[in-house]
């Protein structure tokens, strides 16, 4: 059965700093990985997704991923933190019928 | 182009009721999802329609959750009767792809609805 986990309930980062977001993924053939963001009240916002290519994946709002097969791993990364980007974010890979399979989230804190 | 319409934002009912929520998509797209979002987990699919045939609804409880896509556009899900338990935000997305899918294809979502079950 295809799953995520992201196994950091929550991860503080300084603005201006890089920040990563980690995501480690199980899945049966080929993997199809998207983040998502939620701001509060607010439904989820599409960053970015992986289908085949390029490891490296760029999506909205300077946000970045790179996909590691090796490592089964699709970690969000932004070169430099901004206050506003601290919001929830979910890893989600897809099922069967392209049903999205979510993370239990990280909430992401930047600090001014 | 105009996102996922979702109606109403809030809905605060006792248990034992029934409580009903809309779902408008994106023009042009084939499928629609509905998911239940508790609160500290990550969404869950309860329902995939494409048109308006049902894809997916094997996490769907069915004794007390319905949902319907009446001409393959809007969306109405429905739960009768309502437990605490239900207390979530329910989600609709949509997705342009028509076929089956590959696993490929973008969601995208809307604002949610709120319920609170007391």
């Amino acid at each position: 059965a295809q799953s995520v986990a992201q196994p950091e309930d929550q991860v503080n980062v300084a603005e201006g700093n890089p920040l990563t977001v980690k995501c480690t993924y199980s899945v049966s053939g080929n993997p199809y990985l998207f983040w998502y963001v939620q701001y509060p009240n607010r439904g989820l916002q599409f960053l970015l997704k992986y289908i085949t290519g390029d490891n490296l994946v760029k999506g909205s709002y300077g946000f970045e991923a790179e996909f590691n097969k090796s490592q089964t791993s699709f970690h969000l990364k932004k070169p430099s933190a901004l206050v506003s980007d601290s919001a929830l974010y979910f890893c989600a890979v897809t099922g069967g019928y392209n049903k999205l399979i979510f993370g239990a989230g990280t909430r992401l804190a930047v600090h001014p | 182009e105009a996102g996922v319409a979702q109606s109403p934002r809030y809905k605060i009912i006792e248990k034992r009721q029934s409580v009903a929520f809309w779902c408008n998509p994106i023009s042009g797209h084939a499928t629609l999802y509905w998911y239940q979002q508790i609160l500290g987990q990550g969404p869950k699919l309860l329902i995939q329609f494409q048109n308006n045939g049902v894809v997916d609804d094997s996490q769907l409880p069915k004794d007390r959750f319905s949902a319907e896509r009446l001409k393959g556009v809007d969306s109405t899900l429905k739960i009768q009767p309502a437990k605490l338990e239900d207390s979530a935000v329910y989600l609709c997305a949509s997705s342009q792809a028509g076929g089956q899918g590959r696993g490929t294809d973008t969601q995208y979502f809307g604002p949610g609805t709120r319920l609170t079950v007391l």
